[in-house]
Parts: C-alpha cells; sequence; structure tokens
C-alpha cells in the first residue's frame, strides 16, 4: 500500500513558468513533508519542508503548499530554470520534524524545463 | 554539506557473495539511515541507527544487516547478495542546520550496487 503518491511520473514546462507538482499522501499520520531534488549519479538534496501546523511554507523560488483535509501537497517553482530539471521526491513522516524520524517516500516526478 | 561519504561508489558483485557498504559522516550526528532506490519504487528505509550499536529495522530490511561500533560510521551487509538486491544505496543523517527549527535528512551521494 503506498503512503505517499506522486501520480505524475514526468512533467515539462517552459523557462520562467511555473512548475506545479503535486504529492497525496494516505497515513493521517504524518505530520511533516519534505521536497527533495535530485540529479543522476547524485544523492537526493533536500529542498523545502512543512510541519502540518502551516499550510504554506516558501523559500526564494520554491513554496510548498498543504492540504489537510484533501491529504494533498504541492510544490510551486517560479520561474523555472533549465537547471531546474531533475527528479523531485515528497517525503513525509510522523514525527513533527524531530531528530529522529523516518521518511516514507513517493516515486517521483522527472520534471523538465525547456529553455 | 552534510559531511557524507559512501564507499565504494560503485560495484559489480556475483550472486551468493557478501558485500558490505560503507556511510562515514564527519559531524558527529547521532541518527543514520541506509535507503534502497529502485525504479519505480523511490526511496525505501532499510534500516536506521538512533546512536552507537542502536539500530532497527526499516521497510525492506530482508537480506541486509547493518552495524554500527562508532558514531561516524555505519556499515550495510548484504549477508549473500542476491539479484534482486541490485539498486542505489544511499546513507542519510538526520541533522538541524543552524537557524532551522527542525531536523531534515541530509544524503550521501549513493553506491551503485549490481548483483550478476
Amino acid at each position: 500500500d503506498q503512503q505517499v503518491k506522486q501520480n505524475s511520473p514526468s512533467l515539462s514546462v517552459q523557462e520562467g513558468r511555473i512548475s506545479i507538482l503535486n504529492c497525496d499522501y494516505t497515513n493521517s499520520m504524518f505530520d511533516y513533508f519534505l521536497w527533495y531534488k535530485k540529479y543522476p549519479a547524485e544523492g537526493p538534496t533536500f529542498l523545502i519542508s512543512i510541519s502540518s501546523i502551516k499550510d504554506k511554507n516558501e523559500d526564494g523560488r520554491f513554496t510548498v503548499f498543504l492540504n489537510k483535509s484533501a491529504k494533498h501537497l504541492s510544490l510551486h517553482i517560479v520561474p523555472s530554470q533549465p537547471g531546474d530539471s531533475a527528479v523531485y521526491f515528497c517525503a513525509a513522516s510522523a514525527n513533527s520534524g524531530g531528530s529522529n524520524y523516518k521518511l516514507t517516500f513517493g516515486k517521483g516526478t522527472l520534471l523538465t524545463v525547456n529553455p | 554539506d552534510a559531511g557524507i561519504t559512501q564507499s565504494p561508489r560503485h560495484k559489480v558483485t556475483e550472486t551468493g557473495t557478501p558485500v558490505t557498504l560503507r556511510c562515514h559522516q564527519t559531524e558527529n550526528h547521532r541518527y543514520m539511515y541506509w535507503y534502497r532506490q529502485d525504479p519505480g519504487h523511490g526511496l525505501r528505509l532499510i534500516h536506521y541507527s538512533y546512536g552507537v550499536k542502536d539500530t532497527d529495522k526499516g521497510e525492506v530490511s530482508d537480506g541486509y544487516s547493518v552495524s554500527r561500533s562508532k558514531t561516524e560510521d555505519f556499515l550495510l551487509t548484504l549477508e549473500s547478495a542476491t539479484s534482486s538486491q541490485t539498486s542505489v544505496y544511499f546513507c542519510a543523517i538526520s541533522a538541524r542546520l543552524a537557524g532551522k527549527s527542525s531536523y531534515e535528512q541530509y544524503f550521501g551521494p549513493g553506491t551503485r550496487l549490481t548483483v550478476t
């Protein structure tokens, strides 16, 4: 049973436009959510996170929105740049961002930003 | 930079042979994790450690064991490698950066393991 779902395996956008990556979860115990970016042959890189007590978190061009009632979160990248082309993983945990928590990952979405 | 290195970075081994992957960190982080990444599965937790000699199983622990005799090293062992263990293995640590209120997991560069 997949607890974190990224239903779009791939997404293609034009440079300068908005990229929206979506993630759904089923486990009501999840209270901390993260997005990671991964380039080929590298480890995942932490991008941004959000606690369930918030519905939005911004960091530069990246914004994560959380809709708890829908068990849905999304990552917005504005404006998109070719260097943003990577696989994006959504992850969730049930430990409120404490020191020790196990992450459950989605399968990832490949974002391609075309010049 | 969370100071995580993994060795080897690439390895090809035969079915039935033992394999040990090493994760090394330089900043005394208490919590360390091993994940595997496979197409169509994202990343899945194999084992994790919450201190020296303290480890626990993750989602896909069958066929794997771990050891942590020093804070800085977390070893993942495949006792008898199988083709289904062909994967990319990532080590991670849990850390809170300066100025942040929460912990995040930071990943090493990965080890690509092929079992023939």
